[in-house]
């Protein structure tokens, strides 16, 4: 069985600051991991993703996130963010076999302050 | 051209009747699946079908039933709808694990 905990449900942010989701999961097996952002009334769009190799990847809009397997962590980052960026960010895992189902965490809800 | 597309979008319904809830992807992926997204949010795998074969089955009421007539087609049907269905019924289709999942808009259920 896997797991995501999400430890901000809500990060209020003034535009141009930095921010950090953060990120943590349980699993017995190696796991892919996903962060999605829903915009208001809209779907989840895949926003960056961890398969293997470096642990930092980037989004093209800005966003970063780092795998670290010993804290079992996922965190997002984005070193100044936009009034556009106020949205709902999901962050998910995967475990790597076959029939493995894509668990979502509770959400973290991002309100960019002008 | 939209990939994941669901219809209707917007369903307001009654207690106790039966309603249905169409997706369609047109980005020729094997799998799909339905989520429920409660309203704080929180998603929840319902169903997952892998090229016209049920392969997710999660603890769902039996009121529920998926049917997959085609692997780019999904539908959801519901019997005797309950306040407690209420939420945002999510479809999504997937290439593969490592390529995640594309979402449709979602259809916001509303039973009153």
């Amino acid at each position: 069985a896997q797991s995501v905990t999400q430890l901000d449900s809500q990060v209020p942010v003034f535009e141009e600051a930095p921010v950090e989701l953060r990120c943590n999961y349980s699993s017995s097996v190696s796991v892919y991991l996903f962060w999605y952002v829903q915009y208001p009334n809209q779907g989840l769009q895949l926003l960056l993703k961890y398969l293997s190799g470096s642990t930092l990847v980037e989004s093209i809009n800005g966003f970063e996130a780092e795998f670290n397997k010993s804290q079992t962590s996922f965190h997002l980052r984005k070193p100044s963010v936009h009034i556009s960026d106020t949205a709902e960010y999901f962050c998910a895992v995967s475990g790597l076999a076959a029939g493995n189902k894509l668990t979502f965490g509770g959400g973290t809800r991002v309100l960019v302050k002008p | 051209d939209t990939a994941v597309s669901q219809t209707p979008k917007y369903l307001v319904t009654q207690m106790g009747n039966d309603k249905s809830i169409k997706c369609e992807q047109n980005l020729g992926h094997d799998t799909m699946y339905w989520y429920k997204q409660d309203s704080k949010k929180f998603l929840k795998i319902m169903f997952s079908y892998n090229n016209k074969e049920l392969i997710i089955n999660e603890t769902v009421p039996n009121r529920f039933s998926p049917k997959s007539p085609d692997k780019a087609h999904l539908n959801l049907h519901i019997n005797s709808l309950e306040l407690g269905d209420s939420a945002v019924y999510f479809c999504a289709s997937s290439p593969s694990r490592d390529r995640g999942l594309f979402f449709g808009q979602g259809t916001r259920l509303t039973v009153v």
